[in-house]
């Protein structure tokens, strides 16, 4: 296990259609993370699972989206109904906290799934 | 919304000269970290500064943290086009739980 994988790296879809990006973190990470990135700018959060728990997702996280960590290894995002405006990089991360703390500490990043929506 | 603000959005420098970037972000946080992105790549982690600490080094690379100003900077000393890249700071928060970054610094290294 060399780093967090994401798959697909690319992806074109029509408007409408539903898509689902998967990420396998490092495999003793408990944390795993979903960013939404658009061109030019920073990550944005979306949601994160400590083990299965879906424990945060910001209000960027429509209806229209859900993510899964089933058995606390790898996760899914899946994107219903896509619009434009969903066309970004969807970077998945992972990390362990600082022991005993709760705090986290630096993330590993995948290389992100490239969203574009026509 | 993005808590740590980069300054300045982009900076073009020779190779061999230093570059400095600095970070404003608006909460309590117990750590600070930088990370660079090359074009349509993932983030990659350079360093993280607890909040109990000033200054820390890695390499050619140099980071301080003033908590009292709610501010830090990147220093990379000798520049090299390699370093041509984005750099991003993210702030923990006070509950340390997940990182919030900012919109980056462009930095292009001209050989």
């Amino acid at each position: 296990d060399t780093g967090v994988s994401q798959d697909p790296r690319h992806k074109i879809t029509k408007r409408g259609q539903n898509v689902t990006f998967r990420c396998d973190p490092i495999s003793e990470h408990n944390r795993l993370y979903w960013y939404r990135q658009t061109l030019g700018q920073g990550p944005e959060f979306l949601t994160y699972f400590q083990n299965e728990a879906q424990l945060e997702k910001s209000r960027l996280l429509s209806d229209r989206f859900s993510a899964e960590r089933p058995k606390g290894s790898f996760s899914t995002l899946e994107i219903q109904r896509t619009e434009q405006g969903d066309s970004a990089m969807y970077l998945c991360a992972s990390s362990l906290p600082f022991p005993g703390t709760g705090v986290g500490g630096e993330l590993f990043f995948g290389e992100g799934s490239r969203l574009t929506v026509l | 919304s993005q808590q740590g603000e980069e300054d300045p959005q982009a900076l073009s420098i020779q190779e061999g000269e230093n570059a400095t970037m600095n970070c404003s972000y608006k909460t309590s946080i117990n750590n600070l970290q930088w990370y660079r992105q090359n074009s349509g790549r993932g983030l990659v982690h350079l360093i993280l500064i607890r909040s109990n600490e000033r200054e820390k080094h890695s390499g050619r690379l140099r980071v301080t943290l003033d908590t009292s100003k709610k501010s830090s900077s990147l220093l990379i000393t000798a520049s090299r086009a390699a370093d041509t890249a984005s750099y991003f700071c993210a702030t923990d928060g006070a509950a340390g739980n997940k990182l919030t970054f900012g919109g980056g610094t462009r930095v292009l290294v001209k050989p």
